[in-house]
């Protein structure tokens, strides 16, 4: 089944303990990104990459991390979370070109105290 | 650069009412592509539809249609008969051709109560 997985789904951590979100996708998809969802602001992007070893940043990557040594990883690192950093995670992929559409896993719910 | 516009942040109907949510985006681009997405209160995002800048075809599936307007920037969604499980936020959203990859610009969204 062609799938994007995010690990964890819901993770409760601390403020200022470094950790990582898991994204795979299954598809070959040569495009990767994440976005977060804040409430009444939609869904904006952090980072992006078009292919392995080639990442950049998105709209708000301020906080955040990336790397894609492999195709169908993309890891999201928060280095030091803070309580703003809790909206909705979501990995998404597609092939390169606009105009198909992305497949995105399922979210990730983050709670730093 | 892309926007995205969905100035109804809320609607309240009464099952089997007919709902249009609206879409407006702005783009310097000739080239782009403009996608519906639904979320549920389950919390994934379901793709619903994408359609091109040179096929402003409006188009019907099932119960939803899409009207593609170039000229007012316009990509609305109406769902006829609405049903409670229609209950979900709306996401309205752009991509250029011309800017780095795929990304996706979306809209605020719409969250649309169905009720019985």
């Amino acid at each position: 089944e062609a799938q994007v997985t995010q690990n964890p789904r819901y993770l409760i951590t601390v403020t200022g303990k470094k950790l990582t979100v898991t994204c795979s996708q299954n598809m070959n998809h040569e495009y990767m990104s994440w976005y977060r969802q804040d409430p009444g602001l939609g869904l904006r992007q952090i980072y992006y990459s078009m292919n392995v070893e080639v990442t950049d940043k998105g709209d708000v990557p301020e906080g955040y991390k990336v790397s894609r040594k492999e195709k169908r990883n993309f890891p999201l690192i928060l280095e030091s979370p803070s309580p703003n950093q809790t909206p909705l995670y979501f990995c998404a992929s597609t092939w390169v070109a606009g105009y198909n559409e992305q497949f995105f896993g399922p979210g990730t719910r983050l709670t730093v105290l | 650069a892309q926007k995205v516009t969905q100035a109804q942040t809320e609607i309240s109907v009464v099952e089997k009412e007919d709902v249009t949510l609206d879409c407006v985006y702005e783009t310097r681009d000739t080239t782009y592509y403009l996608f519906w997405y639904k979320q549920p209160p389950s919390g994934e995002l379901v793709f619903l539809i994408r359609r091109n800048s040179f096929d402003e075809q409006n188009e019907i599936s099932g119960r939803y249609s899409w009207n593609f307007q170039k000229s007012t920037s316009s990509f609305n969604f109406t769902i006829t008969a609405s049903q409670v499980v229609d209950s979900a936020v709306y996401f309205c959203a752009l991509s250029e051709r011309e800017t780095s990859g795929s990304r996706l610009t979306f809209g605020e969204g719409t969250q649309l109560t169905v009720n019985p």
